[in-house]
């Protein structure tokens, strides 16, 4: 059990609507990063946030944004949803920032946009 | 830009025995993390094992040890005494810098057979 809770489980959503995605962390968790996961491949950084701003970006167009909250819950909000962002989303939180951190994740939130 | 490459897609092994998974990566630093997770049906990674570049004693967790050859970039996970429970998709990754992200290979499929 990591500590890392998603919701929902899944979602299916329709091309060109909006979607947010939600993650709550452990507390002392100052940093979340969040990855998709297409079927088959291995997950791809979207963003991370520290201590509430975004201090790192993966190759993802704007209309993939995120907010972090002081309680340590977190948000990935996705605009004009497209076919191909039907995917595995998964959060990660840890106490720190940095690349040798062990990442605690989350179950992640099933996306299926029609 | 960094890569991490996993040839093997799946592996079988019988229990009690011993399994070797590969991967290689690509990268131009000279200071940067390896990981391996585990990703069970449940979808949650967890980690299983972590080395640091710098460091040339391969690391060492029960019975999950790695094999980190720097000069040759890559980095293998051998688990020993293989139960049913390791049964689970295992990512290689790679971390380096001042975030936690991570970059993934695409994963290898081990079964575990009794």
């Amino acid at each position: 059990e990591t500590g890392v809770t998603q919701s929902p489980t899944h979602l299916i959503k329709t091309r060109g609507q909006q979607v947010t995605l939600r993650c709550s962390s452990q507390s002392g968790h100052n940093t979340v990063s969040w990855y998709q996961q297409a079927l088959g491949q291995g997950p791809q950084f979207i963003f991370q946030y520290y201590r509430e701003e975004e201090n790192g970006r993966g190759n993802f167009p704007p209309r993939f944004s995120g907010l972090q909250f002081p309680n340590y819950s977190s948000e990935l909000n996705v605009n004009a949803l497209e076919l191909d962002d039907s995917a595995l989303y998964l959060c990660a939180s840890s106490p720190y920032r940095g690349g040798m951190e062990k990442l605690f994740f989350g179950s992640g939130t099933q996306l299926s946009v029609l | 830009a960094q890569t991490v490459t996993q040839s093997q897609p799946e592996m079988s092994v019988q229990e009690a025995e011993t399994v070797t998974l590969s991967c290689t990566y690509d990268t131009s630093e000279s200071d940067y993390y390896l990981f391996w997770y585990k990703q069970p049906p449940s979808r949650q990674m967890i980690l299983v094992i972590r080395q640091e570049a710098y460091k040339q004693q391969n690391a060492t967790e029960n019975r999950f040890s790695v094999n980190f050859q720097k000069a040759a970039k890559s980095f293998s996970l051998k688990i020993s005494d293989s139960q049913l429970g390791d049964a689970a998709m295992y990512f290689c990754a790679y971390s380096e810098g001042p975030t936690n992200k991570l970059i993934f290979g695409t994963g290898t499929l081990l079964a575990v057979q009794p």
